[in-house]
């Protein structure tokens, strides 16, 4: 069963636009993290954010969470071609174990 | 520092045999997690293990088995494969599981004809 749900399934940009994508959840949350995957290759983990924080940065990534709605967004700002990747968000019930959603494939052409 | 790694890369083989999937990682982390990821499913988690010797069901693991004798190594071992076992398989490990990230092998990409 999926409990994170991306959206939209597909982007595309031109480089140096921002780039947001949006995670539905179901159920109550420990924390919710970020992860991109690079075409044949492994995920590599983003950000992680906590059920009691709303807002956290890294670099050029900001992730917020609303845990009224249970949602979160991934806003990646002034993106380049190397940005071009799947991301996926996870969610932690406190069980330690991550549900993926299906995924965002984004595409930022040069 | 080698981090995670995964072999075979790529893998085919025939439905029936018995396929093992090899993981290792060099942190000494506790945890460690086998995941699928097949189109329009994203990753779905076969098993994972907190520890030497303790292993547990995920939310896929019929036709699936696990061990882990050394903290290091967590092998996933397909006892007769079947063509709906065609996927990319990750091996993943984390520190501690609970509010930490988890860390990503490269996968293996398996074909059963």
């Amino acid at each position: 069963s999926q409990q994170g749900e991306e959206d939209p399934q597909a982007l595309s940009i031109q480089e140096g636009e921002n780039a947001t994508m949006n995670c539905s959840y179901k159920t109550s949350i420990n924390n919710l993290q970020w992860y991109r995957q690079n075409s044949g290759r492994g995920l590599v983990h983003l950000i992680l954010i906590r059920s009691n924080e709303r807002e956290k940065h890294s670099g050029r990534l900001r992730v917020t969470l609303d845990t009224s709605k249970k949602s979160s967004s991934l806003l990646i700002t002034a993106s380049r071609a190397a940005d071009t990747a799947s991301y996926f968000c996870a969610t932690d019930d406190s069980s330690y174990k991550l549900i993926f959603g299906s995924g965002t494939r984004l595409l930022v052409r040069p | 520092d080698a981090g995670i790694t995964q072999s075979p890369r790529y893998k085919i083989t025939e439905t029936g045999r018995q396929v093992t999937l090899m993981c290792h990682q060099t942190w000494s982390h506790s945890y460690m997690f086998w995941y699928r990821q097949d189109l329009g499913h994203g990753l779905r988690l076969i098993y994972y293990s907190a520890a030497a010797d303790i292993t547990d069901k995920g939310e896929v693991s019929d036709g699936y088995v696990v061990s882990r004798s050394k903290t290091e190594n967590f092998p996933l071992t397909l006892e007769s494969a079947t063509r709906s076992q065609t996927s990319v398989y990750f091996c993943a490990s984390s520190e501690s599981g609970r509010n930490q990230p988890q860390h990503f092998g490269d996968g293996t990409r398996l074909s059963i004809l």
